[in-house]
């Protein structure tokens, strides 16, 4: 299957911790690299492989993977971490295609 | 800096063609593999072409065999040939270099462009 699957929908307490998934097929051979998008903005790459930060992100997002599902973690979510977050993953089929999840819109209340 | 900025979006009509370009900084196209993702208005992101640096292309099913993905190595640009347009190509279309390192079994997308919107509308 090249599908993604994620919650359309999460919400966390200020300063709380909140863990957003993604399942799929693909995540059993192929890490996900994760993306946040805030409202009229481009994508901003938060995780990929393992669990590695590209420089200027805070070290409150990481990420793991167990099985078919990849998670990205936020210890201590910030009101700037309101946002929509997406998992991205290669087609397993060896199609050498992406394949993005569905998003989830993370509120922080 | 590494930069990416996207140009060529606007409205057209169904059946219609239109070329975007994405212009790079900082590094160069030809030997890093780059992507085109896709945002419909309102909906998440899709994944739609990517070029290898040794050429190789992949499409999507929903642009196969109507849209082109190339570059112009004197340029520094990444284009989506895009013909045939439907009205559910309407979305905003990102570039962005694509890493992947299979060794480690990873693939992302950074830097992202701030993305052209495409309008396909009689």
């Amino acid at each position: 299957s090249s599908e993604l699957t994620q919650d359309p929908a999460v919400s966390v307490a200020l300063g709380q911790t909140v863990r957003i998934t993604c399942q799929g097929d693909s995540l059993r051979s192929y890490y996900a690299s994760w993306y946040q998008q805030k409202p009229g903005q481009a994508p901003v790459l938060v995780i990929y492989g393992k669990n590695n930060r590209p420089s200027g992100i805070p070290d409150r997002f990481s990420g793991s993977s167990s099985g078919n599902t990849a998670s990205l973690t936020i210890t201590g979510a910030q009101a700037e971490d309101e946002a929509d977050y997406y998992c991205n993953s290669r087609d397993s089929s060896g199609n050498h295609r992406g394949v993005f999840g569905g998003g989830t819109k993370l509120t922080v209340l | 800096e590494v930069q990416l900025v996207e140009s060529g979006g606007g409205l057209i009509q169904p059946g219609g063609s239109l070329r975007l370009s994405c212009a790079a900084s900082g590094f160069t196209v030809s030997s890093n593999y780059m992507s085109w993702v896709r945002q419909a208005p309102g909906k998440g992101l899709e994944w739609v072409s990517v070029i290898y640096s040794g050429g190789s292309t992949y499409y999507a099913d929903s642009v196969k065999g109507r849209f082109t993905i190339s570059r112009d190595n004197s340029k520094n640009t990444l284009y989506l040939q895009m013909n045939s347009l439907r009205a559910e190509d309407t979305a905003v279309y990102y570039c962005a270099r694509f890493r992947l390192q299979l060794w480690l079994r990873s693939g992302w997308f950074d830097p992202w462009g701030q993305g052209t919107l495409v309008t396909v509308s009689s």
